[in-house]
Formats: structure tokens, sequence, C-alpha cells
């Protein structure tokens, strides 16, 4: 399996403007999670999904930011308006209740805003 | 709830020393344990894990941590560092039903 996919690598847009990420899981898992990681606040969870539908958005920032996994293969992350402060590195992890949970994460991308 | 401490967020070392990372737990149902590692640039790596049985996990790259149920640890420990040892490491812990607690990592340097 080819492991977690996430695209961009690297996004560097300009404040106001919209961003979606994108992560294609591994084949066969039914957990997904998206997490930030910051230098000042470590790594966070915001949103996770089970079999397509989010189980807990409590840490999602705002408003600003949805997540949507619209079939097993697929979720994206958006944000609309970013904002400076949402520079980070943002992670997709997945796993399955059919191993022992534990979570395998994709490259991350790197959100710049500016 | 469950939680993670990493008690240490710094820990420089010489090459070739042992090292001992520090990780403790709070859960009143039973957890599985996991050490993740993140390289610079990189995304996190699963180390080892425990799910039950021995106490004492080997994991990659010559690290191991033991499983103390009576003080809530899962301290990882390698016996002699490397230079590319050099990274972030993170404890986490996992509720069947899948819920994941990381803690807030532990950034080790080996100094040459």
């Amino acid at each position: 399996d080819a492991g977690v996919i996430q695209s961009p690598r690297h996004e560097v847009t300009e404040m106001g403007q919209e961003v979606t990420l994108r992560c294609k899981p591994i084949s066969g898992h039914d957990y997904l999670f998206w997490y930030r990681q910051t230098m000042m606040r470590g790594l966070e969870l915001l949103i996770y999904f089970n079999n397509n539908v989010p189980i807990d958005d409590s840490g999602m920032p705002e408003d600003r930011f949805s997540a949507k996994m619209p079939n097993a293969s697929f979720s994206t992350l958006k944000i609309q308006p970013s904002e400076p402060r949402d520079s980070a590195v943002y992670f997709c992890a997945s796993s399955s209740r059919q191993g022992t949970y534990e979570q395998y994460f994709g490259p991350g991308t790197r959100l710049t805003v500016t | 709830a469950q939680s993670v401490t990493q008690l240490d967020s710094q820990v420089p070392v010489f090459e070739e020393a042992p090292v001992e990372l520090r990780c403790n737990y709070s859960s009143s149902v039973s957890v599985y344990l996991f050490w993740y590692v993140q390289y610079p640039n990189q995304g996190l790596q699963l180390l080892l894990k425990y799910l039950s049985g021995s106490t004492l996990v080997k994991g990659i790259n010559g690290f191991e941590a033991e499983f103390n149920k009576s003080q809530t640890s899962f301290h990882l420990r390698k016996p002699s560092v490397h230079i590319s040892d050099t990274a972030e490491y993170f404890c986490a812990v996992s509720v069947p039903g899948n819920q994941f607690y990381f803690g807030t990592g532990t950034s080790l340097t080996v100094i040459p």
C-alpha cells in the first residue's frame, strides 16, 4: 500500500483565500483523523471520521474550518477564509478497527498564510 | 478521560550514551500505548506499541519501552543513541473505540 497520501505537500496563500487540503487514507481503514501541528500548540486533533461520518469535531478551531469525507478513500479539510495564524503543518492519519487502532500518518501539508 | 504526560520537553544526550524518554498516562480503563517518532519535516512514524502480554516491548531502530501498570508509565529507552536518532518523540494512548491521545512530545538531540 502507498500509505496515507496528502496533497499538496506545501501551500502558500494570502490571507482571506480559501485553502483545501486533501487526504487519501490507506485502503480498508475506517477511521480518518486530521491533526494540526505548530510550535506553540504541538499536535492537535481537529476532527476524526469513522466510516465517513464525523465523530468528533470539537478540535476544529472555528467556523472557518470544515472537513468532509465524501467516500472511504478521500477527505478534505477546508479553511475559508484563511488567516496567518492558520499557518501550520496539517497531518492526516488513518487507522482500522480490524487492527490495533494504531494510526498511520501522511507526510503532512505545510501551510503558510501570508 | 485519558491523558498523556511527557515529562521532558527536551533531552540532549551525547552520541553512544543511553537515553530514557518518560511518559506517564492516566486512564480509568485499559489502554493501548504507543511511541511515535517524527524526523524533521516528516510525518509521525510508529516506533513501537504495547497492546497486552509482555510488558517489555521492542521496536524499530533499537528502541524499547516498558509498560508499568502500577506507575502508569511507558518509558522509552535506547542503550546507545546515534546522531540519526535526533527527532521528536511522541507518546500516545489509545482507548479501544479509537480515540487517540498524544503527549506534547520530547525533542531528543544527540550531540556528537
